[in-house]
């Protein structure tokens, strides 16, 4: 899988809205990206995943650049509960199907 | 529905012992990932199955861990003669993923194994 690269942190204030980006300058034609979030002590779950066009979910909203060499995950209105680590990985299709966990961004929210 | 379950959640054994960590992955997941994570790091694939096809092991740090999966379903990772650097939080993954349909697939995680090794 292609490499991704996001900031080690973030901070937002609750209730606002919060950008997350993550670069995949690398990424091949038909590597979909793919969000995961991990809470505190818990195991990652999966947010919300798409190949070219931008993606709405009950939890969060995924913009994809033009060139697909970037996106964004965007949380709306951040609350406390959205305090985590945040993963962007990319998933071949075709190849490998062991995704690559990176460092994440280290949400942090405040009241 | 039910999701990944793991057990033990706690494991504190001696430096020397052997450990076994189980993983109950969602009825009907034909895929099954092994990782473990270190204090403050990203998390480490050691092993993945997939169907009745020979596991992927190319994760596995050392010929002390080794996993095997049975009949399809429950999945145990072995440690054997721990050692301190095997202290981490082991998490099962599974999924339904198909061959040529893995791109799009999620991973559903279980709550993870925290592993300390005196």
């Amino acid at each position: 899988d292609a490499k991704t690269t996001q900031p080690n942190s973030m901070e937002s204030n609750e209730e606002e809205p919060v950008h997350l980006p993550c670069n995949h300058s690398t990424i091949s034609g038909t590597d979909y990206i793919h969000w995961y979030r991990q809470l505190p002590s818990q195991g990652p779950e999966y947010v919300i995943h798409g190949l070219t066009s931008n993606v709405n979910n009950r939890m969060a909203s995924l913009a994809i650049a033009e060139d697909r060499k970037s996106s964004t995950l965007i949380l709306h209105r951040a609350t406390l509960r959205d305090a985590a680590v945040y993963y962007c990985i990319l998933r071949a299709s075709g190849g490998s199907y062991i995704p690559t966990f990176g460092r994440g961004t280290s949400l942090i929210v405040h009241p | 529905g039910a999701g990944v379950s793991q057990s033990p959640s706690n494991k504190v054994t001696e430096k020397g012992k052997d450990v076994e960590l189980r993983c109950d992955p969602i009825s009907g997941h034909t895929a099954l990932y092994w990782y473990r994570q270190s204090l403050g790091q990203g998390l480490e694939f050691l092993i993945y199955f997939q169907g009745n096809s020979a596991p992927d092991k190319s994760g596995l740090p050392s010929d002390r861990f080794s996993a095997e999966r049975t009949g399809g379903s429950v999945s145990t990772l072995t440690i054997q003669r721990t050692q301190q650097e095997d202290s981490a939080v082991y998490l099962c993954a599974s999924s339904s993923s198909r061959v040529g349909l893995a791109a799009g697939d999620t991973q559903y995680f279980g709550p993870g194994t925290r592993l300390t090794v005196l």
